[in-house]
């Protein structure tokens, strides 16, 4: 079982440069997350989505961008980068967003530089 | 600010001793879940709490779920060095936020 699927694992960009992150879940998840995990900071919550063409701004929205054109697939982009998006990213999915259904499963993040 | 407050955000105890960590918002959830993260992995769930005052035992880990749905404890008894990680708390309102985390590391 594949669960969720992050790609790429690493990555180094210059300031400037765009890039999008690919998220896939293979569980027929509703509910789709992007976060950001810096050190003493936890999970932020930067987009989500509850289902197909939907899409929502969490937390810390600004300078992403996301797109969620297929059920099982959610996107991260970033137009210009900056080095305050130095980061690990995570990508997460549930059933639902209430509930015992809530359970949230994770990819192995993104680990992003911006130099 | 974040919406859920984690404390202590850091515990270093020997191995065998109890300890507790606190997830305290001014929100009213939907449901909370304790997750544990090792490092270079995506946090993993622990428990799901629905009902306020639900109590949740899992081996030696006891989760409670405030009576008014604001806030959430975990107590680890007789802690093992497998144990160690960091624990987050998560609120399901119309997203899922995490508190910051509770960094936990049990000495042999």
């Amino acid at each position: 079982n594949a669960g969720v699927t992050q790609t790429p694992k690493f990555r180094v960009l210059k300031t400037g440069q765009s890039m999008t992150l690919l998220c896939a879940q293979d569980m027929n998840h509703e509910y789709m997350y992007w976060y950001r995990q810096d050190p003493g900071m936890g999970l932020r919550l930067i987009h989500y989505s509850v289902g197909e063409g939907t899409t929502a701004k969490g937390e810390v929205p600004d300078g992403y961008n996301v797109s969620r054109l297929k059920k099982q697939n959610f996107l991260l982009g970033l137009e210009s980068a900056a080095p305050s998006q130095t980061s690990v990213y995570f990508c997460a999915s549930s059933r639902a967003g209430t509930g015992v259904r809530t359970e949230a499963f994770f990819g192995q993040g993104t680990r992003l530089t911006v130099v | 600010t974040q919406l859920l407050e984690q404390s202590p955000q850091f515990l270093s105890i020997q191995e065998g001793e109890n300890l507790t960590v606190y997830c305290n918002s001014s929100s009213v959830f939907s449901s909370l879940q304790w997750y544990r993260q090792e490092p270079g992995e995506g946090p993993v769930l622990l428990v799901t709490v629905v009902t306020g005052g639900e109590v949740k035992k899992l081996k030696r880990l006891t989760f409670q779920f405030g009576d008014a749905r604001k806030d959430s404890s975990l107590h680890i008894t007789a802690a093992q060095p497998g144990d160690t990680g960091l624990y987050l708390c998560a609120g399901a309102f119309n997203d899922m936020r995490f508190g910051a985390g509770t960094r936990l590391t049990v000495k042999p």
